[in-house]
């Protein structure tokens, strides 16, 4: 069963312009999503997060869009540039009921490409 | 500082072989964690420690054993791995308190091959 989805397996924007990633869960105990950014046969980097009690976090070119009733989020980047070219993973995190156990769950990943 | 350090960053074991990954981190988080990655695939949690104790361990085959000398160190022990085990091993940490910023951060990953 996903609790994370990524729909989009890849997405391909010009230059310049925005790009639009975007995130589906179905667990509601997640509290905190975070945004990650992977190239190729290295660890993810931490790019933007957000706590379940806001709606909005904005990082430079990066901001994070959070649709509680929805269960979506989205992560924006303006202007896109060809570095940020990369794979892009969607994660959420919640505690057990006992507040003892952390966990952090991955999508599946949307492969952006930014044409020069 | 925000740099979690994995070594080796390529191992190539065989399948009788016993070998250690380490994992260092110095930002004082109390979570550390470890992940698999297949290609194409997201990172898979395998264990989570947790104030240096075993919190979650997902069902991982004993030939991967976790090991926690202090709260800066993780290390995970192979023994007798298959082919299919081969993957990039990710090392994770987190300041592992509830109500306080919980992003994980990664270390660059240990690429693993069985042969």
């Amino acid at each position: 069963d996903q609790q994370v989805k990524q729909n989009s397996p890849s997405l391909s924007v010009q230059e310049g312009r925005i790009s639009i990633l975007n995130c589906d869960y179905t667990n509601s105990m997640f509290d905190y999503f975070l945004w990650y950014k992977k190239y190729p046969a290295e660890g993810p980097t931490f790019l933007i997060s957000i706590s379940s009690i806001k709606d909005k976090n904005e990082d430079g070119r990066f901001t994070v869009f959070l649709n509680k009733s929805a269960k979506h989020l989205s992560l924006h980047i303006v202007p896109s540039q060809p570095g940020d070219s990369a794979v892009y993973f969607c994660a959420a995190s919640g505690w057990n009921s006992g507040g003892s156990n952390y966990k952090l769950t991955f999508g599946k990943g949307t492969l952006l490409t930014v044409n020069p | 500082d925000t740099e979690v350090t994995q070594t080796p960053k390529h191992l190539v074991m065989g399948m009788t072989n016993k070998k250690s990954l380490k994992c260092e981190q110095h930002m004082g988080h109390r979570a550390m964690y470890w992940y698999k990655q297949k290609a194409k695939k997201p990172p898979e949690l395998m264990f989570v420690y947790s104030y240096e104790k075993l919190s979650i361990n997902e069902s991982v085959p004993s030939r991967f054993s976790p090991e926690c000398p202090n709260s800066s160190l993780l290390n995970l022990h192979l023994h007798a791995l298959q082919p299919e085990d081969s993957a990039l091993y990710l090392c994770a940490s987190s300041q592992g308190d509830r109500g306080r910023n919980t992003e994980a951060f990664f270390g660059q990953g240990t690429r693993l091959t069985v042969v």
